[in-house]
């Protein structure tokens, strides 16, 4: 089956800008998980989405960051106006449903880098 | 809150050694335990999944043991490869259908 498809795999952007994401899933994956992998740190949840509701985003910093997947397929991730701090590797992953069982499956990440 | 703490941060092995990885969570309320491969660039391939019932369980040369109410877990290597060199990330999750809690992963070097 294919994997989770990410794209940009790179953007270098000035502070203030904005950057989108993208995320497409594995086919039939209900769940959807945005991580920020900060370098040197784990991964850290930002949002996560069962089918086309948003599950938790307590930890996403709604001020500048948003998150949409609508009809429960692909996911889009802004950040608006982008900081310094920012500067992180973007992963998604996905799951069968939220009680999966054998675990997630992860794209490869968008790296950013703000300047 | 949860914490999981991975230790040692860096490991650097000559090919052929057996090696092992230490993962420890505070809260030992966990629903599964995850360990994860990840290579320079690249996203996270899951290694083994240790649901909390379970006491360990086996992949190829890989080992993963679970103690939940120590709440401790290793990833045992056997006869470590240069193509073993990557960051190990260990997991857990609360509860089926929560996010997964990640340490800072372990950088292994196992070199040839």
């Amino acid at each position: 089956e294919a994997g989770v498809a990410q794209s940009p795999r790179y953007k270098i952007i000035e502070k203030r800008q904005s950057v989108a994401f993208w995320c497409n899933p594995i086919s039939g994956h209900a769940t959807l998980y945005w991580y920020q992998q900060i370098l040197g740190q784990g991964p850290k949840l930002l949002i996560q989405f069962q089918n086309n509701g948003v599950v938790d985003d307590s930890q996403l910093p709604k001020d500048r960051f948003s998150a949409e997947r609508l009809k429960g397929v692909d996911s889009t991730l802004k950040i608006q106006p982008a900081k310094l701090e920012d500067s992180a590797v973007y992963l998604c992953a996905s799951s069968l449903q939220q009680g999966e069982v054998y675990g997630y499956t992860f794209g490869s990440g968008t790296r950013l880098t703000v300047v | 809150k949860q914490e999981v703490t991975q230790i040692p941060a860096a490991l650097s092995v000559p090919e052929g050694e057996n090696l092992v990885l230490n993962c420890s969570f505070t809260d030992s309320a966990i629903y599964n335990l995850q360990w994860f491969r990840q290579d320079p660039g690249k996203g996270l391939t899951s290694l083994l999944l240790i649901q909390s019932s379970q006491r360990e369980q086996t992949s190829g040369r890989l080992n993963a043991s679970l103690d939940k109410s120590s709440g401790r877990s290793t990833l045992y290597i056997a006869a470590s490869q240069p193509g073993d060199s990557a960051t190990y990330l260990c997991a857990v999750r609360h509860q089926a259908g929560t996010a997964l809690i990640f340490g800072k992963g372990t950088t292994l070097s196992v070199s040839s």
